[in-house]
């Protein structure tokens, strides 16, 4: 089975710009999750979509903002680009809440991203 | 309120000594799954381990296995007969809910 990928890997912007990152999911699966990684912050939750529908949200500003598509595929997008906004962003897959057991989480390579 | 500590920042050992890292997880919540993850310097987050809560059996994977004491909270992860390719930081992240929270990772190196 492939894994979760993302693209692009690496990317560049300047401040006052927007992106759009791409999640594909393993196949199966039906949650998408996605998480900030800085050094400073470390690894944090910005949201998870579950069949389309956003089921979760860390504590991130509405500039960051996503959505997941009926083939499972989640798009994160960042507008109106910070400085801080520098680090690696990792997309996970699973496949949620089964008979009431939690799966475990895959992570795709992460996108870097640096903003200039 | 969750909160997830590694306290250990970094550890040292030389090839084939064992290694237990570890990981206090304080939380109100009865019913939770903890992982540990492992990232090597390539950047991916890899699964090694899962568990839940109201089990307390220890585990053992392979070289991997962890010690769940529900009073104190630990959930501690020990690698047997450690590896040079064990490098990399591990993190512990516990998982109430539908969020996974990560703990600030613990930067293992191994010297061959």
């Amino acid at each position: 089975k492939a894994g979760v990928t993302q693209t692009p890997r690496y990317l560049i912007k300047t401040r006052g710009q927007q992106v759009t990152l791409s999640c594909s999911p393993i196949s199966g699966h039906r949650s998408v999750s996605w998480y900030q990684q800085t050094p400073g912050q470390g690894l944090q939750f910005l949201f998870e979509y579950f069949s389309e529908t956003q089921r979760n949200k860390g504590n991130f500003p509405g500039r960051f903002s996503g959505r997941q598509f009926s083939n499972s595929r989640s798009e994160m997008n960042v507008s109106t680009l910070e400085l801080g906004d520098s680090a690696l962003y990792l997309c996970a897959s699973s496949g949620g809440w089964t008979s009431g057991r939690q799966e475990t989480q895959y992570f795709g390579p992460g996108t870097r991203l640096l903003v200039l | 309120a969750q909160k997830v500590t590694q306290a250990q920042t970094e550890i040292s050992v030389v090839e084939k000594e064992d290694v237990t890292l570890d990981c206090v997880y304080e939380t109100r919540d009865t019913t939770y799954y903890l992982f540990w993850y492992k990232q090597p310097p390539s950047g991916e987050l890899v699964f090694l381990i899962r568990r839940n809560s109201f089990d307390e059996q220890n585990e053992i994977s392979g070289r991997y296995s962890w010690n769940f004491q529900k009073s104190t909270s630990s959930f501690n992860f020990t690698i047997t007969a450690s590896q040079v390719v064990d490098s990399a930081v591990y993190f512990c992240a516990p998982h109430p809910g539908n969020q996974f929270y990560f703990g600030t990772g613990t930067s293992l190196t191994v010297i061959p």
